[in-house]
C-alpha cells in the first residue's frame, strides 16, 4: 500500500516571502501522479500543482514549483512571493496510474500560516 | 460550469441515530468518490463509484456505512448507527475519467458531522 508522509505539521512564512513544504512518498510502482491540494478553512479542496512521476521536468504553476526527486520519493512545494491568501491548510497526495481504482492517498496535512 | 455541490454543511446528532448525506457531482463526470476526513488528519477514500457501479469500496465500514448513486448522478451516503468516532468531514469528490490520465477529482465543501 502506498503512502505519504508529511513531516511538518506547520509552517509559517512572512509575506512575500518564500516556503518549501515537504513530503515523502512510499511506493512500489513505477507510474503515478503526485498532487498538492489546498484546503483553507471553507473545507473546499483546491488542487495547486500536479505532477506526473513519468515526467523529469518540475511542474509550475505561477508562484507555486515543485521539487519532484523520483529516486529519493520526496515532493516538495515552494510557494514564492507568499500571499496572504496562500494561508490554508496543505495536502500531498499520491494517486496510482495503474491501479482499477483512482483513489487519493493523502498525507496528513501543513498548516501554512503567512505573517503581514 | 457548477462545482460539486453538498448538503447538509453541517449536521449534528446523537450516538446511534442514523444520518444521510448528498452529493451532486458536475453533469458529465462519471467518477464520485466520498472521502471521511476526521479532524487533523488527511482525507480517507470511503467508496468510489463508476457510473453507478461501486469500483473501490474496502475502507468502507459496511456494518455501519452505505452508499449509494442511482442512475449514475446523485449519491447518498448514509450511517446507521453512527458511532462518536464518525464525527468528521465527509467530503464528495468528482471526476470525468477513474483510471488513466490525470483528471483531477473535483470536490464539493464537505459536509461536518458531529455526534454526541
Amino acid at each position: 500500500a502506498q503512502t505519504v508522509t508529511q513531516s511538518q505539521p506547520e509552517m509559517s512564512v512572512q509575506e512575500a516571502e518564500t516556503v518549501t513544504l515537504s513530503c515523502t512518498y512510499d511506493t512500489s510502482e513505477s507510474d503515478y501522479y503526485l498532487f498538492w491540494y489546498k484546503q483553507p478553512p471553507s473545507r473546499q479542496m483546491i488542487l495547486v500543482i500536479r505532477q506526473e512521476a513519468y515526467k523529469q521536468q518540475n511542474a509550475t504553476e505561477n508562484r507555486f514549483s515543485v521539487n519532484f526527486q523520483k529516486a529519493a520519493k520526496s515532493f516538495s512545494l515552494k510557494i514564492s512571493d507568499s500571499q496572504l491568501g496562500d494561508a490554508a491548510m496543505y495536502f500531498c497526495a499520491y494517486r496510482s496510474a495503474w491501479t482499477s481504482g483512482s483513489r487519493l492517498t493523502f498525507g496528513e496535512g501543513t498548516q501554512l500560516t503567512v505573517n503581514p | 460550469e457548477a462545482g460539486v455541490a453538498q448538503s447538509p454543511r453541517y449536521k449534528i446528532i446523537e450516538k446511534r441515530q442514523s444520518v444521510a448525506f448528498w452529493c451532486n457531482p458536475i453533469s458529465g463526470h462519471a467518477t464520485l468518490y466520498w472521502y471521511q476526513q476526521i479532524l487533523g488528519q488527511g482525507p480517507k477514500l470511503l467508496i468510489q463509484f463508476q457510473n453507478n457501479g461501486v469500483v473501490d469500496d474496502s475502507q468502507l465500514p459496511k456494518d455501519r456505512f452505505s452508499a449509494e448513486r442511482l442512475k449514475g448522478v446523485d449519491s447518498t451516503l448514509k450511517i446507521q448507527p453512527a458511532k462518536l468516532e464518525d464525527s468528521a468531514v465527509y467530503l464528495c469528490a468528482s471526476s470525468s475519467e477513474h483510471r488513466t490520465g490525470t483528471y483531477e477529482q473535483y470536490f464539493g465543501p464537505g459536509t461536518r458531522l458531529t455526534v454526541t
